[in-house]
């Protein structure tokens, strides 16, 4: 199994520029979520999925969408760059029952100037 | 992360141990974990442990949780220059499946 992959792993955006960070899951997992990872501010959930058609908000959702068609994909989609939105993002993936981890993916740096 | 707490920067040296603390604020959570972050990588769970347990060790690991006072502490045992890197507790409240992470403590082990 390649686990949790996402690419890609370095994007610079102008601002004002949309783009889709991809993730995707070969461990057939039905639960999905997207992180970011700021200085000093841990970990921050942005969007997560339970399943097949199903997303739901989580902390900081603002600026960014998401959907999940399959149960292997969940991309994240930013509609308008912005600086504030300059962070590494994280994909992670769990299967469905409880005490299983969360499966994290190697992140995607960017950075939007 | 506001509902869960760590100190931010722990340093020790070569082959002391280490404890890493927390507290966090949801009594029903019903796991505890801990993730480590190495350089540049993403987040490997560590260890966790059940909200009915007390403590678990694993080889050089000890984690000990304190229900009463919603505290969670990891102790590395003989820690090591690879043991560097920032820990991040966890924890999953109302039973979620999606948890809340803390802001990650970084440990620095130096020679």
């Amino acid at each position: 199994n390649a686990g949790v992959t996402q690419t890609p792993k370095f994007q610079v955006l102008k601002t004002g520029q949309s783009m889709t960070l991809q993730c995707a899951q070969d461990m057939n997992h039905e639960y999905m979520s997207w992180y970011r990872q700021d200085p000093g501010m841990g970990l921050r959930l942005i969007h997560y999925s339970v399943g097949a058609g199903i997303t739901d908000q989580g902390e900081v959702p603002n600026g960014y969408n998401v959907s999940r068609s399959t149960t292997e994909d969940f991309p994240l989609r930013l509609l308008s760059a912005a600086p504030s939105q300059t962070s590494v993002y994280f994909c992670a993936s769990r299967p469905a029952g409880g005490g299983d981890t969360q499966y994290f993916g190697p992140g995607t740096r960017l950075t939007v100037l | 992360g506001e509902d869960v707490e760590q100190s931010l920067f722990l340093s020790v040296r070569e082959g002391d141990s280490s404890v890493i603390n927390c507290t966090y604020t949801d009594s029903s959570s019903t796991y505890l974990y801990w993730y480590k972050q190495e350089p540049g990588a993403g987040l490997q769970l560590l260890t966790y442990i059940f909200s009915n347990m007390d403590m678990k060790q694993d080889q050089r690991l000890t984690v000990l949780l304190n229900k009463k006072d919603k505290h969670l502490s990891l102790r590395i045992a003989d820690t090591q220059t690879g043991d560097s890197a920032i820990y991040f507790c966890a924890e999953n409240p109302g039973g979620s499946y999606i948890p809340t992470f803390g802001r990650g403590t970084s440990l620095i082990v130096h020679p």
